[in-house]
């Protein structure tokens, strides 16, 4: 299956920061999503973006389909921020391989 | 976006029993949908794909025979955890797919304790 690769890890923001995450994929994909996972476990779709750019509020994401990347923005953040982002990819049988995810902290 | 709805959130069994969770997609057709398994601290694994009306399709590693899979409707599919143990324990998620969409759309979850 697809690999998903996700950086950083971890994020440590101050309140107000600007920030980007990164997710890269070994293969091409018809399905491309970001999802913030609440601490109740519960996965919220930000984006659905095999390709090209969204914007949502001070969330927007970008995907280069042809470099087997996207790119999460995170613009002045705030506390309700922190959780666990995911990257998950998925080739034409649509199956989302997921990524390690990146464990945000923003800090007031 | 689309909503699906798990149940139950969490429960707690006893070694040897069985467990059924419910998957439910409360306002699209779901031809397809998928059952995931997250360790604390990690990524979620996927377990299983099935289809309405087929047989569902396991992932390498994961058992069939402990591990059944039931999509008998566009709108349900359910997971049954056969004489759990408590490695069983983990945080299970389904999500959905349907409508023409490659988008997939997530439950909240059931949180499995096998003491």
């Amino acid at each position: 299956g697809i690999q998903v690769e996700q950086s950083p890890p971890d994020l440590i923001l101050q309140e107000g920061a600007n920030s980007t995450l990164r997710c890269n994929f070994s293969d091409s994909v018809n399905n491309l999503q970001w999802f913030h996972q609440n601490p109740w476990g519960q996965l919220i779709n930000l984006f659905y973006i095999p390709s090209g750019t969204k914007q949502n509020g001070r969330l927007s994401a970008t995907t280069v389909a042809t470099e087997r990347y996207s790119l999460l923005y995170i613009s002045s953040s705030q506390t309700t921020d922190s959780g666990v982002y995911f990257c998950a990819a998925g080739p034409n049988d649509y199956k989302l391989s997921f990524g390690a995810g990146t464990t945000v902290t923003v800090r007031a | 976006g689309a909503v699906v709805s798990q149940h139950p959130s969490r429960v707690i069994c006893k070694s040897g029993t069985s467990v059924k969770i419910e998957c439910r997609s409360l306002d699209f057709q779901a031809t397809t949908m998928f059952w995931y398994r997250q360790f604390p601290k990690q990524s979620l694994m996927l377990m299983a794909t099935s289809n309405e009306g087929s047989k569902a399709t396991y992932e390498q590693g994961v058992e069939k025979d402990k591990f059944l899979i039931n999509h008998a409707s566009l709108t349900l599919s359910t997971l049954t955890v056969t004489s759990a143990h408590p490695e069983d324990s983990s945080f299970y998620i389904c999500s959905a797919r349907g409508g023409g969409s490659t988008e997939a759309f997530f439950g909240q979850g059931t949180r499995l304790t096998v003491v």
